[in-house]
């Protein structure tokens, strides 16, 4: 399995654009890259999911470089409800089931 | 839609008895899955079910975890007995399958179990 390095934790202001960067070095060629969201005391929830280059939705978009071997989540104008922690995770389920792991994700802290 | 159901949300028990925590995933999917979050910890993966049959349970410790899920549809995990550093949040995810890529897991809200 791909292992994810993330920073711990990150501050924000209210009304700025953060940017959360995940490393994954040893990507494989059939895995995705899969942000998740997790507020206290609720299970995680999907917030957006890419092989390469850019994809953007209503709530997030993802950074992809060509070599894959990092991804970047921003989240535009964040707002209090934005507080939370951020899971990445890089895996497939090409094999006939999923492998991915969680690792211990980003807390970011928006500051009104 | 339906989401994850779980119960119960919370658990309080002594060291060395036994509980059991219950998840109906989303009608339809065949992928589940049962996480142990501790405290300021991500989810790590117990075990996950294709169907009614196990795919992957490295990381369930045997000695004292079981699960189950009857006809594909809902699941039992079981812990006895239990030990305190078994304290956490206990997490049911489902999926589908059938893409190619990854399926977006959906989560249940969780069961808290403290071990006294």
């Amino acid at each position: 399995l791909a292992k994810t390095t993330q920073p711990i934790s990150m501050d924000s202001y209210e009304g700025q654009e953060v940017n959360i960067t995940c490393s994954h070095n040893n990507i494989a060629t059939n895995d995705y890259i899969t942000w998740y969201q997790q507020f206290p005391s609720q299970g995680p929830r999907f917030i957006i999911q890419g092989y390469k280059t850019k994809v953007t939705n209503e709530v997030a978009s993802l950074f992809i470089p060509a070599d894959r071997k990092s991804s970047t989540l921003s989240l535009p104008r964040v707002s209090l409800s934005d507080t939370a922690v951020y899971y990445c995770l890089v895996g497939d389920d090409s094999g006939g089931y999923q492998k991915v792991t969680f690792g211990t994700g980003t807390k970011l802290q928006v500051i009104p | 839609e339906a989401g994850v159901a779980q119960s119960p949300r919370y658990k309080i028990i002594e060291k060395r008895q036994s509980v059991a925590f219950w998840c109906n995933p989303i009608s339809g999917h065949a992928t589940l899955y049962w996480y142990q979050q501790i405290l300021g910890q991500g989810p790590k993966l117990l075990i996950q079910f294709q169907n009614n049959g196990v795919v992957d349970d490295s990381q369930l410790p045997k000695d004292r975890f079981s699960a189950e899920r009857l006809k594909g549809v809902d699941s039992t995990l079981k812990i006895q007995p239990a030990k305190l550093e078994d304290s956490a949040v206990y997490l049911c995810a489902s999926s589908s399958t059938g893409r190619g890529g990854y399926n977006e897991q959906f989560f249940g809200p969780g069961t808290r179990l403290t071990v006294l």
